[in-house]
């Protein structure tokens, strides 16, 4: 079984530029959590996509949004990039909403100049 | 909020055993999960604890206390292969949190 894709895998923005990242859940899988990893603040929770729907929603503001359409797969989108956007992206899928076993994609690694 | 307190890292010996501590202060509390990732790669789960007490996995093993909000992650048979970051993150049964991740604890080993 294929794991979890994320394209692309790496990107240079410029700040004030928007950017959209794209993930592949495991197949079956109907949930899709997205989360922003950097060094200083660590994995912090962006959004939990099931069935289309946003479940829930970490404490980032509204420039960062996200879509799940009908086959599961999922992007987020940052719009009105600036420099601390700067920042590993990854996508997580699981079976239902709320597992605790999450599986997790290679990352996206966005870099904003 | 939430919050999750974890050494920021932990040196130990190949071959030996090694114990990352965990405690937690949530506002809702399902369960303590454990990843390991290693440096470039992707976070993998390792084991996950809803009740009290131990679960073993192989040569790791994971502990919770629900009434100290605590919990550990136990290594055994420490190999190099095992040199990580790991992360403790709880499941709060979700609203704005998710699974809300620590800060990570970057194991290393040493021959």
């Amino acid at each position: 079984k294929a794991g979890v894709t994320q394209t692309p895998r790496y990107l240079i923005k410029t700040r004030g530029q928007q950017v959209t990242l794209s993930c592949s859940p495991i197949s079956g899988h109907r949930s899709v959590s997205w989360y922003q990893q950097t060094p200083g603040q660590g994995l912090q929770f962006l959004f939990e996509y099931f069935s289309e729907t946003q479940r829930n929603k970490g404490n980032f503001p509204g420039r960062f949004s996200g879509r799940q359409f009908s086959n599961s797969r999922s992007e987020m989108n940052v719009s009105t990039l600036e420099l601390g956007d700067s920042a590993l992206y990854l996508c997580a899928s699981s079976l239902r909403q709320g597992d605790n076993e999450q599986f997790f994609g290679p990352g996206t690694r966005l870099t904003v100049l | 909020g939430q919050s999750l307190e974890q050494p920021s890292e932990v040196t130990a010996v190949e071959g030996a055993i090694v114990q990352i501590n965990c405690t937690y202060q949530t506002s809702g509390f399902y369960g303590l999960s454990w990843y390991q990732q290693h440096d470039g790669g992707a976070p993998t789960f390792l084991s996950y604890n809803g009740l009290d007490g131990l679960e073993e996995t192989g040569r790791f093993s994971s502990f919770l206390s629900r009434s100290d909000s605590y919990g550990y992650l136990l290594l055994q048979e420490l190999q190099m292969k095992d040199s990580a970051s790991y992360f403790c993150a709880v499941n709060s049964g979700g609203g704005a949190d998710g699974l809300t991740f620590g800060k990570g604890t970057h194991l290393i080993i040493q021959p």
